[in-house]
Parts: C-alpha cells; sequence; structure tokens
C-alpha cells in the first residue's frame, strides 16, 4: 500500500502570511492527488484536483504543486476565513482507491 | 443547485446493521460515481466505498470490505450503504459525496452526514 504522510500536522500562521502544508507519498503517484479543506463544524470543500488544478469558485490564493511523490498546498496570504483543517487525498486507479492524509490543522497567530 | 441530503444514522449495538441513505438532486445523478466517506469523532476523513454511475462496479476501503454494501437506485437518485455486523470503531459522521468526473477523480459535492453511533 501507498502510503501518505502530511505535515505539519498544525501550525499558526498570521494574516498575510504564505503557509505551505506538504503531502509525502511512499511511492510516486504521477498527479493523482487532491486537496480539501474542512472548516471547523462543517462538510469539507474541495479545493484542488489533479495536484494542481483550482476547483471552480476557491479563490486563487489557494495553489496546488507537485508530482510524484511530493506534493504542496500553498495559501498565498492567509486570511481569517482560512482557519480550517487541510486534507490531501490520493486516488490509486488499481483497484480504485482514495486515501486521506492526517491533516494540517491551520490556526491564526 | 447540487444537494446531498443523509439519513438513516442513529444509535446501534454491536454486531447490528443499519443502513444509510443520500438523496441527490440537481445534477444528473446517473452520470456520476457516488462514494461514502467517514469521519470519527474528532479525528480525519476515511473514504468507505464508491459505486459507479451505473451501479456495476463497487470498491470497498478494507476496514468495511465483507461488512458494508454500497448500492444505487438511479430511478430515486438515491445512493445506500448496508453495514452489518458493526464495530464500535465504526462509530463516525457518514457523508456521501459526488465525484468529479475529471482524469483524477475527486470529491466535488458532499452531503451534511448522519451520525452513526455504534455502541452498547
Amino acid at each position: 500500500d501507498i502510503q501518505m504522510t502530511q505535515s505539519p500536522s498544525s501550525l499558526s500562521a498570521s494574516v498575510g502570511d504564505r503557509v505551505t502544508i506538504t503531502c509525502r507519498a511512499s511511492q510516486g503517484i504521477n498527479n493523482y492527488l487532491a486537496w480539501y479543506q474542512q472548516k471547523p463544524g462543517k462538510v469539507p470543500k474541495l479545493l484542488i484536483y489533479a495536484a494542481s488544478t483550482l476547483q471552480s469558485g476557491v479563490p486563487s490564493r489557494f495553489s496546488g504543486s507537485g508530482s510524484g511523490t511530493d506534493f504542496t498546498l500553498t495559501i498565498g496570504s492567509l486570511q481569517p476565513e482560512d482557519v480550517a483543517t487541510y486534507y490531501c487525498q490520493k486516488y490509486s486507479s488499481v483497484p480504485p482507491e482514495w486515501t486521506f492524509g492526517q491533516g494540517t490543522k491551520v490556526e491564526i497567530k | 443547485q447540487v444537494q446531498l441530503v443523509e439519513s438513516g444514522g442513529g444509535v446501534v449495538q454491536p454486531g447490528r446493521s443499519l443502513r444509510l441513505s443520500c438523496a441527490a438532486s440537481g445534477f444528473t445523478f446517473t452520470t456520476y460515481a457516488m462514494h461514502w466517506v467517514r469521519q470519527a469523532p474528532g479525528k480525519g476523513l476515511e473514504w468507505v466505498a464508491v459505486v459507479s454511475y451505473d451501479g456495476n462496479n463497487k470498491y470497498y476501503a478494507d476496514s468495511v470490505k465483507g461488512r458494508f454494501t454500497i448500492s444505487r437506485d438511479n430511478s430515486k437518485s438515491t445512493v445506500y450503504l448496508q453495514m452489518n455486523s458493526l464495530r464500535a470503531e465504526d462509530t463516525a459522521i457518514y457523508y456521501c459525496a459526488k465525484e468529479l468526473v475529471v482524469v483524477v477523480p475527486a470529491f466535488d459535492y458532499w452531503g451534511q452526514g448522519t451520525l452513526v453511533t455504534v455502541s452498547s
């Protein structure tokens, strides 16, 4: 099984800071990665799919990059409404299977 | 607009069964694969199962294989999750999610979830 390691588990940053969250796969997964945001008490929301494609309606301060084993979600300028837990999700095609990372809790300093 | 409404959650004893439903609207249900994802209290997300657009293909997480069955009724725009032999570790909010049809499938719409509590 391909293992996903998401880091850090939590972070605290100031409004306007650039924030980076990393997801690492134990083997190459091409670009089979998505990112989700889950605000406290809310339903998860898709931010990025295929590693770097911004989902419709998602603010442009969010971006994704990477391919193979190392992937990054970047918040270009942290806003108060970005307080949430962020999850990466990998997709395996044979057999079809989806696996979430452990999550990164983002707070405002 | 897309709506996914789950129902059927509740408190159930270990070893018993429960069936969840997810009623979909606002999109062409017959075109999309549908998923169940769960989240234990205070924990992360766990993918549970997927059913293809036509109901012919189904896949499961190892943690539920042999105990849970996903199905769909396209005439009712509803997806189901039959959960048998429930365990305490199945306690979670269960979300249904619509699959985004792209090369790398992801989940673009989620329901509000239904809470399943397995306890004696």
